[in-house]
Parts: structure tokens; sequence; C-alpha cells
């Protein structure tokens, strides 16, 4: 069945350092991919983007790398604050493409 | 404020109840999402609505009945639960069913009794 998966479900750094969250998925249809961010009591929120015909893409402190040969999706936090402690969760496009489907999360933890 | 509002933020019912969860979006949005988020599992689609019309039923249980009467709000009709169906419910809406970022309400965390 489709299945987006992580790599890791915890992940703690210092501030500061470089956190790197990792995401395995299955389609390899997928045109679209999405990582987003949960914080305790809210709903997931937009991180960064990606399409299929690009390998990278770079935000504010936050890159996304996708590596199609092998399905693989990263997300790259420079310099971690104890404000991006959060689940993090990588999405991709379902086979009928009508909707995102998400895998189980990456807590990551920040400490000062 | 995410511009995806969804009350109740908390819900707690008995197996016999019926009760509905509400969601709107004034983000000119045109398709519209439940998703249920249970404790270490993954987000699941539960339906999907795109310009007022259901395009996807992710075999839900028929205890669980959507409703979308305009492209702004959306509805979760529940009745006769289950202790199981105990979880944070998660509305999304986006520009486009395909390729564009979903916008997600804060949910509604929802106890069967």
């Amino acid at each position: 069945g489709e299945s987006v998966g992580l790599h890791l479900p915890t992940l703690s750094v210092q501030e500061g350092d470089n956190s790197i969250i990792n995401c395995a998925y299955s389609n390899s249809a997928s045109d679209y991919f999405i990582w987003y961010k949960q914080e305790s009591g809210k709903g997931p929120q937009f991180i960064i983007d990606i399409r299929s015909n690009m390998d990278k893409r770079q935000g504010q402190r936050v890159t996304v790398l996708l590596n199609k040969t092998v399905k693989h999706l990263s997300l790259q936090i420079a310099a971690t604050q104890p404000g991006d402690s959060a689940v993090y969760f990588c999405a991709e496009e379902n086979q009928a493409g009508t909707a995102l489907i998400f895998g189980k999360g990456t807590t990551l933890s920040v400490s000062s | 404020e995410t511009g995806v509002t969804q009350t109740p933020r908390h819900l707690v019912m008995g197996m016999t109840n019926k009760k509905s969860l509400k969601c709107e979006q004034h983000l000119g949005h045109n398709a519209m999402y439940w998703y249920k988020q249970s404790a270490k599992k993954p987000l699941e689609l539960m339906f999907v609505y795109s310009l007022e019309e259901r395009v996807e039923n992710n075999s839900v249980p028929s205890r669980f009945s959507p409703e979308c009467p305009n492209s702004s709000h959306l509805f979760l009709h529940l009745h006769t639960l289950q202790p199981e169906d105990s979880a944070l419910y998660l509305c999304a809406s986006s520009q486009d069913p395909r390729r564009s970022g979903y916008t997600f309400g804060s949910g509604t965390r929802l106890t069967v009794v």
C-alpha cells in the first residue's frame, strides 16, 4: 500500500546544531513533496515544499533535498533553536493525486 | 490563527451520542479535507472534497458522515462511535487538490467514552 515513512521517531540536538530529518517515500510517481511541523496542541504547519523536477530547495534556515533514485527526502534545519522543537512530517501525493499522505513523524527535541 | 477554524476544540461524547465537527476556511481554497490523527500513527486521510464534491472516501466507516455545503465549510457528523475513534480530527484546505500545500486547522480532540 501507499506509505511515507521516516527513519527515526525521535531526534535530539543541541541549540545551534544543524538538524537533519529523513523520510523514505513509496510513490515513485509523486510530483510533489512537503514538510510540515506540528507543535503541541496545534495542527501541522507548512514548512517547505519541493517538486519532483528539483533536487534541492532552500527556505529560511531550512533546506529540503529530494533523491528520486532512492526515494528519499530530507529536511535540514540550520542553527536549530528551541522553538524548532516539534514533530516533523513529510508528505507526498497519493496514487490518485487527490490528496497528501503523511509519514509517522519525527519528534525533534532541542536542548539549550 | 491559520485561516482554517475548527470547532469545537475538545469534545467528549458517549457511544450513543450524535455530534458534529465543524471546519471553516476563508482562504478562498477549493478543496477541503478531513484527517484523523491517532497517537503514534501517521495522519490518516478520511475524506476529500473538491469544489464541494466528495472525491475521496478513504474506506471510512459509515458512522462518520461528511458534509460540504459550500466551499468554505466542512462538517463531520458523528454517530454511534467507538472508543477507538478517539483521536485528533484535523481539517485542512488547499487551493488545488494537487500540488499545493494544505493549511490545517488546530483540530478537534475527540474522546469517546
